[in-house]
């Protein structure tokens, strides 16, 4: 079975614009997990989406976004950019909400 | 609100040597409890996990108990590899939701 894929690997940007970065979870999963890994904040979560509907949310600005599709696939978006938006973000998907989470390999995004 | 805290890193070992990594946790409820890895421009891998009090997680050799008592998660091995150097992340998961909860994560390195 083949893994949570993530789209682009990597992504340089200036301030002020808007990203969007996608995931694809693993076939079967209807539960997708958004973090944010910085060095100096670590391991922080964004948000979960499940069967289309957002469940939970972090402590994140109304900048950072997500949403996702019927076929489970899910998008982030953050909006005007700020250079602290530099950091490694991770998707992870589980088969239900409170089941283990199995990560991708990260979307490695530069804000310049 | 629910933390976790892991030991302060970096950890330097020669391979064949003895390794615990400690982990405690506050939280309410019964959370469930993970080790999580990380290799150099990877996403996290599941390692082990634990879900009640008492239960042993395992996998490659690494292992770690639920210990409610003294609320901790130590990941133990009796023998590293070279190839077990990465950065080793704590997480907890309540059980109303599927946010995770991270350590600050403590980079393991093993010289030959």
């Amino acid at each position: 079975k083949a893994g949570v894929t993530q789209t682009p690997r990597y992504l340089i940007k200036t301030r002020g614009q808007q990203v969007t970065l996608s995931c694809s979870p693993i076939s079967g999963h209807r539960s997708v997990s958004w973090y944010q890994q910085t060095p100096g904040q670590g391991l922080q979560f964004l948000f979960e989406y499940f069967s289309e509907t957002q469940r939970n949310k972090g402590n994140f600005p109304g900048r950072f976004s997500g949403r996702q599709f019927s076929n489970s696939r899910s998008e982030m978006n953050v909006s005007t950019l700020e250079l602290g938006d530099s950091a490694l973000y991770l998707c992870a998907s589980s088969q239900g909400s409170i089941e283990t989470q199995y990560f991708g390999p990260g979307t490695r995004l530069l804000v310049l | 609100g629910n933390s976790v805290t892991q030991m302060e890193g970096p950890v330097t070992l020669s391979e064949e040597a003895f390794l615990t990594i400690n982990c405690t946790y506050t939280a309410t409820g019964y959370p469930s409890l993970f080790w999580y890895v990380q290799y150099p421009g990877e996403g996290l891998q599941l390692l082990l996990k634990a879900t009640k009090a008492d239960d042993k997680g395992s996998n490659k050799g690494f292992e770690a108990t639920y210990r409610k008592e003294t609320t901790s998660f130590h990941l133990e091995k009796g023998s590293v590899q070279v190839s077990d150097s990465a950065v080793y992340f704590c997480a907890l998961q309540e059980t109303s939701g599927s946010r995770l909860t991270f350590g600050e994560g403590t980079q393991l390195t093993v010289n030959p």
